[in-house]
């Protein structure tokens, strides 16, 4: 099993240019879960899905849109990028019934 | 969710048990204690969590006071690959779709 694994490793875009971010997880779960990490803080959740054709809004959704078309993946998509959205991009899932939730490697994304 | 709070860093020498505490007074009788940790640059991994009672797991020990408002993550014989970032999080099963909130955890040193 490959776990979860995110598309791609790095990026760097300038300002007003758009992107997705792809995370795909191959252990059946039914939640997933998009979180950024700025240097010296912890996650912070931006949005998640609790099934397939679900998603919903988590503490910083602005600026983001998500799509769960497949229930193995998750997509996070960047409009119209910005220099705050400089970031280290971490994808989740997990279970229904077990709340341990498993991270992807992250993406780092450069805005400039 | 209950707020936690952790002491910012910790050293620990090679070999010796690391403990890591984790304050949680307002916490309410039916969240969850969680630890995570994230070494440099991947994602959180899930480390142990529990309730009430103790637990113990391959990785780690956790260790809940009576009154819940605290506890403390033992790493019986740490290693240089345990320098990490650890987080202690409250988690209500029902109200917060299982969401993670991280804070800024306690980063944790183990010298040779």
């Amino acid at each position: 099993n490959a776990g979860v694994t995110q598309t791609p490793k790095f990026r760097v875009l300038k300002t007003g240019q758009s992107m997705t971010l792809l995370c795909a997880q191959d252990m059946n779960h039914e939640y997933m879960y998009w979180y950024r990490q700025d240097p010296g803080m912890g996650l912070r959740l931006i949005h998640y899905s609790v099934g397939e054709g679900t998603t919903a809004k988590g503490e910083v959704p602005d600026g983001y849109n998500v799509s769960r078309l497949k229930k193995q993946n998750f997509l996070l998509g960047l409009e119209s990028a910005a220099p705050s959205q400089t970031s280290v991009y971490f994808c989740a899932s997990r279970r229904i019934e077990g709340y341990e939730q498993y991270f992807g490697p992250g993406t780092r994304l450069t805005v400039t | 969710d209950a707020k936690t709070t952790q002491p910012p860093s910790m050293d620990c020498a090679e070999g010796r048990a690391a403990n890591l505490p984790c304050n949680h007074s307002t916490i309410s009788g039916n969240e969850y204690v969680y630890w995570y940790r994230q070494i440099h640059s991947q994602g959180p991994q899930y480390i142990i969590h529990g309730l009430k009672n103790n637990e113990t797991n391959e990785m780690a020990s956790l260790i809940i006071t009576e009154d819940r408002k605290s506890s403390t993550l033992i790493l019986p014989h740490a290693t240089l690959r345990d320098t990490a970032v650890y987080y202690c999080i409250a988690l209500n099963y029902g109200g917060s779709q299982g969401n993670l909130i991280f804070g800024k955890g306690t980063k944790l040193s183990v010298k040779p």
